[in-house]
């Protein structure tokens, strides 16, 4: 089953814009990781943001990370049309490091 | 290219046939995960692996479904008397075991006809 919700599903934006998703989940983590997904491809890691951290910057990509609330954000800034994917938060939770996914924001950057 | 490797990319067969996938994993990585994704859903947990001991197994993992990885180092999934539900995209990671970073291979992507 999926650990948490993303919010939005979908996003479309012009390029140069901000992208903001939103991720919540249900049990207590470890860390909190964000992935990329081009079209029928594999996932590729973006960031990790560890429960004891609010906040962490790489590049353009800002995560923050709400314990109480149970919740994290990713901010892509000044968005190219090469940043069109799907973005997906992955909670790591147990010892094992096995990852629990959320279901996804399809994000369209238009040229 | 030493990223994490999975053969074939793309598998097509009928229903009540076997299948098998391989993950070659990076080299030094003592855990290997597998996932599986369909479309427009999140991957989910399958299995992981540190080196050759299968240390958890999903709900999700039925009997039809093997996995091995018998030397540490590559391993296979077997779908046995595949069903039509079993179409997805088949997902690989690796990882060191003190490292958090899972990094995943294209994956292997099933549909049963």
């Amino acid at each position: 089953s999926q650990q948490g919700e993303e919010d939005p599903q979908a996003l479309s934006i012009q390029e140069g814009e901000n992208a903001t998703m939103n991720c919540s989940y249900k049990t207590s983590i470890n860390n909190l990781q964000w992935y990329r997904q081009n079209s029928g491809r594999g996932l590729v890691h973006l960031i990790l943001i560890r429960s004891n951290e609010r906040e962490k910057h790489s590049g353009r990509l800002r995560v923050t990370l709400d314990t109480s609330k149970k919740s994290s954000s990713l901010l892509i800034t000044a968005s190219r049309a090469a940043d069109t994917a799907s973005y997906f938060c992955a909670t790591d939770a147990a010892a094992g490091n096995k990852l629990t996914f959320g279901g996804g924001t399809r994000v369209l950057v238009k040229p | 290219d030493t990223g994490v490797s999975q053969n074939p990319r793309h598998k097509i067969t009928k229903r009540g046939q076997n299948v098998t996938f391989r993950c070659d994993p990076i080299s030094e990585h003592n855990r290997l995960y597998w996932y599986r994704q369909t479309l427009g859903q999140g991957p989910e947990f399958l299995t992981y692996f540190q080196n050759e001991a299968q240390l958890e197994k999903s709900r999700l993992l039925s009997d039809r479904f093997s996995a091995e990885r018998p030397k540490g180092s590559f391993s296979t999934l077997e779908i046995q008397r595949t069903e039509q539900g079993d179409s997805a995209m088949y997902l690989c990671a690796s990882s060191l075991r003190q490292q958090e970073t899972q990094y995943f291979g294209p994956g292997t992507r099933l549909l049963v006809l």
